[in-house]
């Protein structure tokens, strides 16, 4: 896995968008950018995941820049629920390693 | 659709006691399967997983090992746990790049 880089905590207000950045300036070509998120007391859950174009499903939308040494997890419209950890891995092979991700606390 | 379970979903264990966790996969075939552990407010560690039956790649060394006996059946044994041991463990799967899905994981406290 590439090396990422993310922001220990994040603050968000109820109903407005969320940037999650991440940093993987290691990555290969091969390299696929996944997110996940975890909620207290569960396993992680599979958020969305990238090559090279910016994605978009239910959950959220990942914008990949250029050089695909960075990207950005969007919450288009935060909710309490989405309060959670949100890990960002870059892997082209069987293992995913999390880091320590980004916790994202959500007000009301 | 596929499933996965995990059990048991809580134990406390005492210190040099052995561990069984077990880990099943329905719904898909040859999946690649991962035990993950989380030790209290930190991150996931991968410790083990395997491309098939009777492979597994490990980690981390320790004193905790896996087995495959089955395609869709991943265990994580230990012979005698230690108080370091105590983590919330997950089982995963996985089918080539696609996404990992976790199971409800496995709560052990030792004592």
């Amino acid at each position: 896995d590439a090396k990422t880089t993310q922001p220990n905590s994040m603050e968000s207000n109820e109903e407005e968008p969320v940037h999650l950045p991440c940093n993987h300036s290691t990555i290969s070509g091969t390299d696929y950018i996944h997110w996940y998120r975890q909620l207290p007391s569960q396993g992680p859950e599979y958020v969305i995941h990238g090559l090279t174009s910016n994605v978009n499903n239910r959950m959220a939308s990942l914008a990949i820049a250029e050089d695909r040494k960075s990207s950005t997890l969007i919450l288009h419209r935060a909710t309490l629920r989405d309060a959670a950890v949100y890990y960002c891995i870059a892997n082209a092979g069987n293992m995913l390693t999390f880091g320590g991700g980004t916790r994202l606390m959500v007000k009301p | 659709s596929q499933t996965i379970h995990q059990w048991p979903a809580t134990l406390v264990q005492p210190v040099g006691s052995p561990l069984s966790l077990e880990c099943t996969v329905e719904g898909t075939s040859n999946p690649n399967l991962y035990w993950y552990r989380q030790a209290a407010g930190r991150g996931l560690q991968l410790l083990f997983y395997s491309v098939g039956i009777g492979q597994i790649s490990s980690e981390v060394p320790q004193n905790l090992s896996a087995s495959r006996p089955q395609d869709r059946q991943f265990i994580l044994s230990s012979k005698k746990l230690l108080l370091s041991d105590s983590g919330f463990y997950l089982c995963a799967w996985r089918k080539g790049r696609r996404e990992l899905f976790f199971g409800e994981g496995s709560r052990l406290t030792v004592l």
